[in-house]
């Protein structure tokens, strides 16, 4: 059965850190992209970031370019989303998703979300 | 980025209903659309990829048809277990975008 089990959130002032961590099983974890999507209160969902199996040039998305960075242990088989700067629009739930096997670029399996909250 | 349009941005239904939602890209994605259902404190969950494959697991009333830059998410006999929010997702080129959903309420 695959599992995503994320861990790291919390309440953060603005202009701090926090780290979040996605721990898997289940699937072979260095073959596949992982990707974050978040989602804040009231709002849609929207894509945040995106590491593929080699871990090489990550992808993210305007909103969080040069304040988040995504890496991935595969030995641990965990992926990761250090986020540095942050701001009130942070505030939301941020999902781990895997990558489906075909297509591409599809979750096909999502954790449970962790939920950062940025404010003063 | 690629922009994604959907609509309605809330639909009721009843239970049996045919129930169909839109989603259009700025510029041709060809064939690479996803769908995900998401409700109230559970994960999003994948429905339909490629734009018309049916994730394994998922009912047979839901479809996906659609190419280029139209597509559309289909549920042949809606049920009271559809409740939702449904995204389509580009994953053509990233950042991948959602659309901003479709809030699907049962009359």
């Amino acid at each position: 059965e695959v599992q995503l089990v994320e861990s790291g959130g919390g309440l953060v002032q603005p202009g701090g850190s926090l780290r979040l961590s996605c721990e898997t099983s289940g699937f072979s974890f260095s073959d596949r992209a992982m990707t974050w999507v978040r989602q804040a209160p009231g709002k849609g969902l929207e894509w945040v970031s995106i590491i593929y199996s080699g871990g090489s040039s990550p992808i993210y998305a305007d909103s969080v370019k040069g304040r988040f960075t995504i890496s991935r242990d595969n030995s641990k088989k965990t992926v990761y989303l250090q986020m540095n700067s942050l701001r009130a629009e942070d505030t939301a739930i941020y999902y781990c998703a895997k990558e489906g096997p075909e297509y591409g670029g599809n979750c096909d399996s999502w954790g449970q979300g962790t939920l950062v909250t940025v404010s003063s | 980025d690629i922009q994604m349009t959907q609509s309605p941005s809330n639909l009721s239904a009843s239970v049996g209903d045919r129930v169909t939602i839109t989603c259009r890209a700025r510029q041709s994605i060809g064939k690479y659309l996803n769908w995900y259902q998401h409700k109230p404190g559970k994960a999003p969950k994948l429905l339909i990829y490629g734009a018309t494959n049916l994730q394994s697991g998922v009912p047979s009333r839901f479809s996906g048809s659609g190419s280029g830059t139209d597509f559309t998410l289909t549920i042949s006999r809606l049920q009271p277990e559809d409740l939702a929010t449904y995204y389509c997702q580009e994953s053509y080129s990233t950042p991948y975008t959602f659309g901003l959903g479709t809030k699907l309420e049962i009359k």
